[in-house]
């Protein structure tokens, strides 16, 4: 049992390339999410899925885009890199079953737009 | 909408002292709270959680956090801190029936031999 997978671990990009942060999860997680962590600021939540084929917005969502073709994968692209997506980017899964709500996180992908 | 608010962004203890760490959040129905910690170049991990019941809950590692209604507050403790538990702390709140979760800015938490 995995956890929550993310790849790459580290990427550098330049100014309006595009690229896919990957994610998945093996633990059948209803639930998944993407936050961006700057210093100082916590925690962003970006996009979310409750299920495959369903997607919302959450607190910063402009540059990114999500899809959920499957339960176990949630990728998100960045469509136009620029400087201030310069971040850590975590996934993070849940199950909505019960009332555990604990998300469990991915190890992080340090993206630099230069 | 919810928030949180961790008032310290930086705490120096020494080992074997202990441990309080602030977070006060804002919500206006009744908040599922959580703490997690996060060592350099990780991810978060859970320490504790509070839904309902009894306001003292009892984490990992030795942690523990109360509730306060009162004082919207979800303080975190350890008795006695020991120089593993140099970490970032982030405390997050969110809703039931909504698995989104609002996080703190963090605590950074530094351990003197």
């Amino acid at each position: 049992n995995a956890g929550v997978t993310q790849t790459p671990k580290f990427q550098v990009l330049k100014t309006g390339q595009s690229m896919t942060l990957q994610c998945a999860q093996d633990m059948n997680h209803e639930y998944m999410s993407w936050y961006r962590q700057d210093p100082g600021m916590g925690l962003r939540l970006i996009h979310y899925s409750v299920g495959a084929g369903i997607t919302d917005q959450g607190e910063v969502p402009n540059g990114y885009n999500v899809s959920r073709s499957t339960t176990e994968d949630f990728p998100l692209r960045l469509l136009s890199a620029a400087p201030s997506q310069t971040s850590v980017y975590f996934c993070a899964s849940s199950t909505l079953a019960g009332s555990s709500y604990e998300q469990y996180f991915g190890p992080g992908t340090r993206l630099t737009v230069t | 909408a919810q928030s949180v608010t961790q008032p310290d962004i930086h705490i120096t203890v020494s080992e074997g002292a202990s441990l309080e760490l602030r977070c006060n959040y804002s919500y206006g129905a009744t908040p599922y709270l959580f703490w997690y910690v996060q060592s350099p170049g990780q991810g978060l991990q859970l320490l504790l959680k509070y839904f309902s019941g009894d306001t003292l809950v009892q984490g990992i590692k030795g942690f523990e956090a109360e509730f306060k209604r009162s004082q919207s507050s979800f303080n975190l403790r350890k008795p006695s801190v020991h120089w593993s538990d140099a970490a970032e702390y982030f405390c997050a709140v969110g809703a039931k029936g909504n698995n989104d979760m609002r996080f703190g800015a963090g605590t950074r938490l530094t351990v003197k031999p």
